[in-house]
């Protein structure tokens, strides 16, 4: 069981590119999350999904997009990056239902310049 | 608005002594309560957590204390050992919205 894993660890961008984050779980999880975490904060929710073909908007959505198409899968698309998404990008994922406790991924360290 | 808070941004504590980080919320529609554990460049991990009907949780050497009339739980972690040195965050869910708010974080230090 690898758990929740993301790629890539590390990523420069330029301000204006656009790339994406991947995030693959392998618990069979129906709930996934994406946070991010600026320097001596806590985790803020971008998006969150409860199933596949199911996604919504969490605290801090602006300038980000996501899919999940499958249960495994949950990419988090940048589009024209600026530099106040450099941050740590964080994939989570949860059974759900009763069970609260998410699980994280390693994470994706971002820098926009 | 910060929902959940984490008043001391580091801890230090001798080796074998109690740690106590603590965490203060002020929505009283949070419904379970979550400690996390944090390494430098890995993800958080789940340590314990505690539902708001109970007011404590054991697990081994980690107790969560809920006082909900103070709107403030804790986590003590007794003995404290060099590697329980990490971040700690808590973490809150809504009973309306189901999603997890998170404290800022405590940084913790055992010294041997």
């Amino acid at each position: 069981n690898a758990g929740v894993t993301q790629t890539p660890k590390f990523r420069i961008l330029k301000i204006g590119q656009s790339m994406t984050l991947q995030c693959t779980q392998d618990m069979n999880h129906n709930y996934m999350y994406w946070y991010r975490q600026d320097p001596g904060m806590g985790l803020k929710l971008i998006y969150y999904s409860v199933g596949a073909g199911i996604t919504d908007k969490g605290e801090v959505p602006n300038g980000y997009n996501v899919s999940r198409s499958t249960t495994e899968d949950f990419p988090l698309r940048l589009e024209l990056a600026a530099p106040s998404q450099t941050s740590v990008y964080f994939c989570a994922s949860s059974p759900g239902q009763t069970i609260y406790e998410q699980y994280f991924g390693p994470g994706t360290r971002l820098t926009v310049t | 608005d910060q929902q959940v808070k984490q008043n001391s941004p580091s801890l230090s504590v001798q080796e074998g002594r109690i740690s106590i980080l603590n965490c203060d919320y002020t929505n009283s529609m949070f419904d379970y309560f979550l400690w996390y554990k944090k390494y430098p460049a890995e993800g958080p991990t789940f340590l314990i957590s505690i539902s708001s009907i109970k007011d404590k949780n054991e697990d081994g050497r980690f107790t969560v204390f809920l006082n909900k009339s103070a709107k403030h739980l804790s986590l003590h972690i007794v003995p404290s050992q060099p590697g329980d040195s990490a971040v700690y965050f808590c973490a809150a869910r809504s009973s309306n919205t189901g999603k997890l708010i998170f404290g800022q974080g405590t940084t913790l230090q055992v010294k041997p």
